[in-house]
């Protein structure tokens, strides 16, 4: 079974600008959830979709949005890029049912912002 | 919200000895403690997790306690190898997870 897929897995962008990420998850899985990872700050959850809805989001500013589409793979976008913004950025999928507390991470995407 | 604290930062063990990594949390609703293992490059992989309803699990050499009274948990790596040479993140939730700030565990030959 392919694991969850990230795309780029690098990208370069200068302040101002804006980026999509984008996340195929695990076949089956129906939920994805959307992480930031920086050295200071370590892995910190941004939002999660299920059914192409928002289902829980975390304390980020609203230049970080996201979607799922109905095939369940799902995009975040950051708009007016600042240097803090330059982390790795990890998707998870996980499966929506009883035990659907188990998380699968995706290698993540590398973002620097210059 | 909740808060995960781990601990030590770095943990430095020799070939064959065991080691040790330790998380508290603040939120008494957290029913899902999962432990995570990064590599270089990579994205955290699921090594283990226990359920609240759960004092102990073991797989292989690899075990996980819980005491949901003093709300902590901890990771145990018995006969560590080079190879479990990573960072280690423990996380704590429901639905949601939040992370501790990881442990960097050296294994040295």
């Amino acid at each position: 079974k392919a694991g969850v897929t990230q795309t780029p897995r690098y990208l370069i962008k200068t302040r101002g600008q804006q980026v999509t990420l984008s996340c195929s998850p695990i076949s089956g899985h129906r939920s994805v959830s959307w992480y930031q990872q920086t050295p200071g700050q370590g892995l910190q959850f941004l939002f999660e979709y299920f059914s192409e809805t928002q289902r829980n989001k975390g304390n980020f500013p609203g230049r970080f949005s996201g979607r799922q589409f109905s095939n369940s793979r799902s995009e975040m976008n950051v708009s007016t890029l600042e240097l803090g913004d330059s982390a790795l950025y990890l998707c998870a999928s996980k499966w929506w049912g009883m035990r659907s507390n188990e998380q699968f991470f995706g290698p993540g995407t590398r973002l620097t912002v210059l | 919200g909740e808060n995960v604290e781990q601990h030590p930062s770095t943990l430095s063990v020799q070939e064959g000895d065991s080691a040790v990594i330790k998380c508290t949390y603040s939120d008494s609703a957290s029913n899902y403690f999962p432990w995570y293992k990064q590599e270089l490059g990579k994205g955290p992989q699921l090594i283990i997790d226990i359920r609240s309803n759960v004092g102990e699990k073991k797989d292989q050499r690899i075990a996980v306690t819980l005491n949901k009274t003093a709300k902590h948990f901890s990771l145990h790596i018995t006969e560590t190898q080079p190879e479990d040479s990573a960072v280690y993140f423990c996380a704590a939730g429901d639905s949601t997870l939040t992370f501790g700030k990881g442990t960097m565990l050296l294994v040295s030959p």
